[in-house]
């Protein structure tokens, strides 16, 4: 079955420490995976997406097919990076599944 | 209006009611997406179209009836709905069936008392 985990409901960091919101995936096929993000009063938008390989705004995820993990990552947090964060995984090219969310709060 | 813009933002309605949701989309795109959002599950897929037609429907009650008369607009008919059916409705869009790159509405938030 095709799904998406994300285990922490809430990641807590302070001003200028890594973060890594974790993200695992189950998927019998060649996985396409993104990260989206959800800020307060916004709509949910896309941050990234693994084949791109960038970085947007200082975040980078990597794609492990043998943990089957899409981590998200950023050396220093930013109190603007408070947001909910969803990892979402292609279902055979017709549509997202997404994981439950995590949320990121970033305090000074 | 650019985007994708739903209505209304906030519903309330009774069991027996009868109502519907509306998505317009104003991209160009050839895909539009309902997702439902409660609390404390993921965004679940509820139907996919393409070009007008449906091309998912991931196993939702046929209290909830879409309908896309043209590309650029989606609509969800509610009839009979269960206080459980309460939850943010997001409607999204892209380029085309699968394309990862969605582009959401702001929801409509549904109350069934």
């Amino acid at each position: 079955a095709q799904r998406v985990t994300q285990p922490e409901k809430l990641l807590s960091v302070f001003k200028g420490a890594p973060v890594e919101l974790k993200c695992n995936y189950s998927y019998s096929g060649s996985p396409e995976l993104f990260w989206y993000v959800q800020y307060s009063r916004q709509r949910l938008q896309l941050l990234l997406r693994h084949i791109s390989r960038e970085s947007i705004k200082g975040f980078t995820a990597d794609l492990n097919k043998g943990e089957t993990s899409f981590h998200l990552k950023k050396p220093f947090a930013q109190e603007e990076d408070s947001a909910m964060y969803y990892c979402a995984l292609n279902k055979a090219g017709t549509a997202l599944i997404f994981g439950k969310g995590t949320t990121l709060s970033v305090s000074s | 209006e650019t985007g994708v813009t739903q209505t209304p933002r906030h519903l309330v309605m009774g069991m027996t009611n009868k109502k519907s949701l509306k998505c317009e989309q104003h991209l160009g795109h050839n895909a539009m997406y309902w997702y439902k959002q409660s609390a404390k599950k993921p965004l679940e897929l509820m139907f996919v179209y393409s070009l007008e037609e449906r091309v998912e429907n991931n196993s939702v009650p046929s209290r909830f009836s879409p309908e896309c008369p043209n590309s650029s607009h989606l609509f969800l008919h509610l009839h009979t709905l269960q206080p459980e059916d309460s939850a943010l409705y997001l409607c999204a869009s892209s380029q085309e069936p699968g394309h990862g790159e969605l582009f959401f509405g702001e929801g409509s938030r549904l109350t069934v008392l």
